[in-house]
């Protein structure tokens, strides 16, 4: 049974350049959500997606952009890129993730750094 | 103020310790509470949930006091093994967004 993958592994962009991160959630479950994790701090809530649609959004501009497959795969969007932007990126899935104690798995993350 | 604190460590203990972490959150809404433990560069996996009751497993005991909005998780018996960071996260009453906290990083040496 696959766990939550993720694509690709490391990435470096240079400022103003655009990146898009890729993510196959968990076999059987159906919510994707996605993280930025900066060095040091814990990974903060960036949005989340369930059939096909944001389902939620964290405090994150609108430079960052998703979209969610039919075959649940999810894509992370970064226009614009900035210094900031540098950051652990994971993704993490779930089934039908409306109810709060549903468990979120998490992919091994993307690594991306920002020149 | 975050909304989910704690103290960032390190905590440097001797094999065989007990150790206790602590977490406090700000949302009185939030519904489910759990304990992640990340590996240096690696992924959080979840460690266990966190109950009002308290629940054990194993070496770990994580307990949980709505009334002060704090969680608390135990180790005993430290294995080298143990050495991470552990990360307190709450699920708000919104929906299914896990919101972190910082992070405590365990070192246990031998």
């Amino acid at each position: 049974d696959a766990g939550v993958t993720q694509s690709p592994t490391h990435l470096i962009k240079t400022r103003g350049q655009q990146v898009t991160l890729r993510c196959s959630p968990k076999s059987g479950h159906d919510t994707v959500s996605w993280y930025q994790q900066a060095l040091g701090q814990g990974p903060q809530f960036i949005f989340q997606y369930y059939e096909e649609e944001e389902r939620q959004r964290g405090n994150f501009p609108d430079r960052f952009s998703g979209h969610q497959f039919p075959n649940y795969s999810s894509e992370l969007n970064v226009n614009a890129l900035l210094l900031g932007d540098s950051a652990l990126y994971l993704c993490a899935s779930s089934f039908n993730g409306r109810r709060s104690t549903d468990t979120q798995y998490f992919g091994p993350g993307t690594r991306l750094t920002v020149l | 103020r975050k909304e989910v604190e704690q103290d960032p460590g390190p905590f440097n203990v001797p094999e065989g310790a007990t150790v206790a972490f602590n977490c406090t959150y700000s949302n009185s809404a939030s519904q489910s509470f759990f304990w992640y433990r990340q590996d240096c560069r690696k992924e959080p996996k979840l460690l266990m949930s966190v109950y009002s009751s308290g629940n054990e497993d194993g070496r770990f005991t994580a307990q949980l006091n709505r009334a002060s909005q704090y969680i608390s998780l135990l180790i005993r018996d430290s294995k080298l093994s143990d050495s991470a960071t552990y990360l307190c996260v709450v699920n708000n009453n919104a929906g299914n967004m896990l919101t972190f906290g910082g992070g405590t990083r365990l070192m246990v040496k031998p």
